[in-house]
């Protein structure tokens, strides 16, 4: 158990949805990161939250947002879904810049 | 744009072989971490590199970070069944974009 918590673990939607996925980082972490991973494909980092404030963007789309707040847990929301948003996404913390990662066990996003 | 990839994509070994997955970033990297991500699983933090020609050794397994902090590379000596998974090198580059590998799925037969 990395001490990261993710929820929902599943969910199924429909194309043209909006969802949102929540993520609490380990106790003290202040850094956390979004990752997508598609079917037997790599991790492709999608943005990072330091302390509150963002940090770096990665292949995130414009239908898709997120944040972090002062509690320190983040939520990563998905609108407009489509069929290609199916995949697993990783919320990840670290203590903070450059550190190490610990990786939550993921939800997987199934729209149908 | 940045990439970070690795080789081979796939790797199949007889149990007691060994193994290595070669990372080679576009970019300079601040550090590089490999994770270990087992089938249905999360990645897992194995370990991290810093410096310039660093070499790290965790019971079988031998971590090296390039000269130019470009490449990287894990090797497994006498593999076995527990190793299998897929791992994958990452790291920021000095931007503070964080990359991850394209992994390298290793499949051990016993």
């Amino acid at each position: 158990d990395s001490g990261v918590t993710q929820t929902p673990k599943h969910l199924i939607t429909a194309t043209g949805q909006r969802v949102t996925l929540r993520c609490s980082p380990r106790s003290g972490d202040l850094s956390v990161y979004w990752y997508q991973q598609s079917l037997d494909q790599g991790l492709q980092f999608l943005i990072q939250y330091y302390n509150g404030e963002e940090r770096a963007k990665g292949n995130i789309l414009e239908r898709f947002s997120a944040q972090q707040f002062p509690d320190l847990h983040s939520e990563l929301n998905l609108s407009s879904l489509e069929l290609g948003d199916s995949a697993l996404y990783f919320c990840a913390s670290s203590p903070g810049l450059y550190y190490e990662q610990y990786f939550g066990p993921g939800t997987r996003l199934t729209v149908t | 744009g940045q990439q970070v990839m690795q080789i081979p994509q796939y790797q199949h070994v007889q149990e007691g072989e060994d193994f290595t997955t070669y990372c080679n970033s576009s970019t300079t990297l601040s550090n590089i971490q490999w994770y270990k991500q087992r089938p249905g699983g999360h990645p897992v933090f194995l370990i991290q590199l810093v410096k310039s020609g660093e070499v790290k050794k965790q019971k079988r397994l031998t971590f090296q970070f390039g000269e130019a902090k470009k490449n990287s590379s894990l090797h497994i000596t006498a593999t076995q069944t527990t190793d299998v998974g897929t791992y994958f090198c990452a790291g920021p580059d000095t931007g503070n974009q964080f990359y991850f590998g394209t992994g390298t799925s290793l499949t051990v037969i016993p």
